[in-house]
């Protein structure tokens, strides 16, 4: 069975631009996560998506948005890229929601990383 | 501030030692998950524990949620080379669907 799939794997952009990230869940998975991973750190917790909807947002700037799709593949998008923002992007599915009955086990997928010059 | 603190940060051991790393927190969660992450891969979920002072083993690691919940270990028997990676702890808090993740324990054992 396929994991979670995350494409770019690599991608450099420079300061000012925006970028698209993507990610397929585990089939029958409904939720999707999106985390900041930036060298030497634990991922941050950036957005839940469960059915499509947004069910929780970390403290990221509105630069930082995302949504799902009805297939529940997922996009994040990160508009006028500052130097900071340097990181590795994961993804994590899940069946239901991350909070449902005590914690949900999440499955990550090896990440975008993002490179900002 | 960081709200899960993990220590300690680096350790490099000898192939055969054991090891705790700790996770601690001022704040109570309803649940707390340990997950090893190695070099260009994202964390590969190892327990979740839920109940105040459970213990849950899994081959050589032992993993134990503190009474209060508050704090988490794992211990490590006879580390093993293929043991290196990046240790983290995440909790949940009550209500809330934002997963927080300590900084990590990077683990070297050396052969």
């Amino acid at each position: 069975d396929a994991g979670v799939t995350q494409s770019p794997t690599h991608l450099i952009k420079t300061r000012g631009q925006q970028v698209t990230l993507r990610c397929s869940p585990i089939s029958g998975h409904k939720s999707v996560s999106w985390y900041q991973q930036v060298l030497g750190q634990g991922p941050q917790f950036i957005f839940q998506y469960y059915e499509k909807e947004e069910r929780g947002r970390g403290n990221f700037p509105d630069r930082f948005s995302a949504r799902q799709f009805p297939n529940y593949s997922s996009e994040l998008n990160v508009n006028a890229l500052l130097l900071g923002d340097s990181a590795l992007y994961l993804c994590a599915s899940s069946l239901d929601r991350v909070g449902a009955f005590g914690n949900q086990p999440q499955h990550f997928g090896d990440g975008t990383r993002l490179s900002i010059l | 501030t960081q709200l899960l603190e993990q220590s300690p940060q680096f350790l490099s051991i000898q192939e055969g030692e054991n090891l705790t790393v700790y996770c601690n927190s001022s704040s109570v969660f309803s649940s707390l998950q340990w997950y090893r992450q190695e070099p260009g891969e994202g964390p590969v979920l190892l327990v979740t524990v839920v109940t105040g002072g459970e213990v849950k083993k899994l081959k050589r690691l032992t993993f134990q949620f503190g009474d209060a919940r508050k704090d988490s270990s794992l211990h490590i028997t006879a580390a093993q080379p293929g043991d290196t990676g990046l240790y983290l702890c995440a909790g949940l808090q009550g209500g809330s669907e934002k997963l927080v993740f300590g900084k990590g324990m990077k683990l070297t054992v050396n052969p």
